[in-house]
């Protein structure tokens, strides 16, 4: 298994630009999410998914958009990019049971955003 | 609102000694507690977790965390530390029916020779 995958590693933005950064897990997880880590902060979640077709908002979904067509994939898109989006984002996921949300989360390596 | 405090910005330990990261959190349900480790420029790597039984939880690379109820904490200690321990680490917490994991805020530990 390869686990949770996250493509780009890197990318430098202008402002105004639009990108997706793409999420893909291959341990058939339910559950996948989208974080932000700014420095010195923990983590902040931005989006989630509990399945194939449902999305919700997290702590900090503006500016971000997502879509779940397929359980593997989760792809965050940014439409307008800001300086203020500069972060590294993680995805995670894991499979919870009859929503008891006590699973571990898996993370993929992130993906480090610039934005100019 | 859940919360997770981790009360120190970095630990200093040498090599051979004991370390303890510190963790307390704030819920209004039972938790579910977890350490991650993050290693330069990588994601988050899990080493433990805490859903309910025993209060000692054994993890990855000889780490283990103790859950006290009482003083809402769940430290993360190693018997001897090594070189390679050295990372940033995070606290975090889950209460059921939240799809949202808290995290603490880190704990950078050096482990010097």
């Amino acid at each position: 298994n390869a686990g949770v995958t996250q493509t780009p590693k890197f990318r430098i933005l202008k402002i105004g630009q639009s990108m997706t950064l793409q999420c893909t897990q291959d341990m058939n997880h339910n559950y996948m999410y989208w974080y932000r880590q700014d420095p010195g902060m923990g983590l902040k979640l931005i989006y989630y998914s509990v399945g194939a077709g449902i999305t919700d908002k997290g702590e900090v979904p503006n500016g971000y958009n997502v879509s779940r067509s397929t359980t593997e994939d989760f792809p965050l898109r940014l439409e307008l990019a800001a300086p203020s989006q500069t972060s590294v984002y993680f995805c995670a996921s894991s499979r919870e049971i009859q929503g008891q949300t006590k699973e571990t989360q898996y993370f993929g390596p992130g993906t480090r955003l610039l934005v100019l | 609102a859940q919360s997770v405090a981790q009360p120190e910005d970095q630990v200093n330990v040498a090599e051979g000694n004991p370390l303890t990261v510190k963790c307390t959190y704030s819920v209004s349900g039972n938790p579910y507690l977890f350490w991650y480790v993050q290693y330069p420029n990588r994601g988050l790597q899990f080493l433990l977790k805490y859903i309910t039984g025993d209060n000692l939880v054994k993890g990855s690379y000889g780490f283990e965390a103790e859950f006290n109820k009482s003083q809402t904490s769940f430290h993360l200690k190693k018997p001897s530390a090594l070189v390679s321990d050295s990372a940033l680490y995070f606290c975090a917490v889950r209460v059921t029916g939240f799809q949202k994991l808290v995290f603490g805020t880190g704990t950078r530990l050096l482990v010097s020779p």
